[in-house]
């Protein structure tokens, strides 16, 4: 069964150092997305992505993060100068254009800021 | 704004338990319902879901019921296997017309034991 997959799975970083977290959706998915869960809070929205702009964001999605999908396939989210409270899950999702309530979630990256 | 509050975890039950997970929501319009479900190390995967008052989401034999009158929908299964265990999310979306984003409660972890 396709599935959304993840890179890297947790990655530690300095603050102030940028990251790179890394999506490959499936296959005929138009519509892209990126969650976060800071550790014991709840599943929160940062930002959708369709046609190669982005379509809604969050207020937590401010000028230190972006994404693009450079290459056709991988979708990307970049945090410029990481805080320690970006210390989070990050969870990629993408649906069809024919499903509009159901995204199919990648595993998650751990994030940790040091 | 939308809103989701589920039962804080861990909830821990031997195989073959009956199981409730409490949801209840709170919307400006007429939203769909949903339960989320992440066994480790894996993403998030809808489990079922009720698009309208009194529908029943069932699958994998977990059910819930929208109720509108108590903004509630809980999460039932009446016999836990411990392949259940894993964390549950309660999430809603406003539809039609809204931005199919769900809003998500923390979730609750189910630990079923032999």
């Amino acid at each position: 069964e396709p599935e959304v997959t993840q890179t890297p799975s947790h990655q530690v970083t300095q603050m102030g150092q940028e990251v790179i977290l890394r999506c490959v959706p499936i296959s005929n998915h138009l519509y892209f997305y990126w969650y976060r869960q800071i550790l014991g809070q709840k599943v929160e929205f940062l930002v959708s992505f369709y046609n190669n702009e982005i379509s809604e964001k969050s207020e937590i999605f401010d000028d230190q993060f972006s994404v693009e999908r450079p290459d056709g396939s991988n979708f990307t989210l970049k945090i410029r100068s990481t805080k320690l409270e970006d210390s989070a899950m990050y969870f990629c999702a993408t649906r069809t254009s024919g499903s509009y309530n159901e995204q199919f979630f990648g595993p998650g990256t751990r994030l940790t800021v040091l | 704004g939308d809103s989701v509050t589920q039962m804080e975890g861990p909830v821990t039950l031997s195989e073959e338990a009956f199981l409730t997970i409490n949801c209840t929501y709170t919307a400006t319009g007429y939203p769909s319902l949903f339960w989320y479900v992440q066994y480790p190390g894996e993403g998030l995967q809808l489990l079922l879901k009720a698009t309208k008052a009194d529908d029943k989401g069932s699958n994998k034999g977990f059910e819930a019921t929208y109720r509108k009158e108590t903004t509630s929908f809980h999460l039932e299964k009446g016999s836990v296997q411990v392949s259940d265990s894993a964390v549950y999310f309660c999430a809603l979306s406003e539809t039609p017309g809204g931005s199919y984003i769900p809003t998500f409660g923390r979730g609750t972890s189910l630990i079923v034991h032999p």
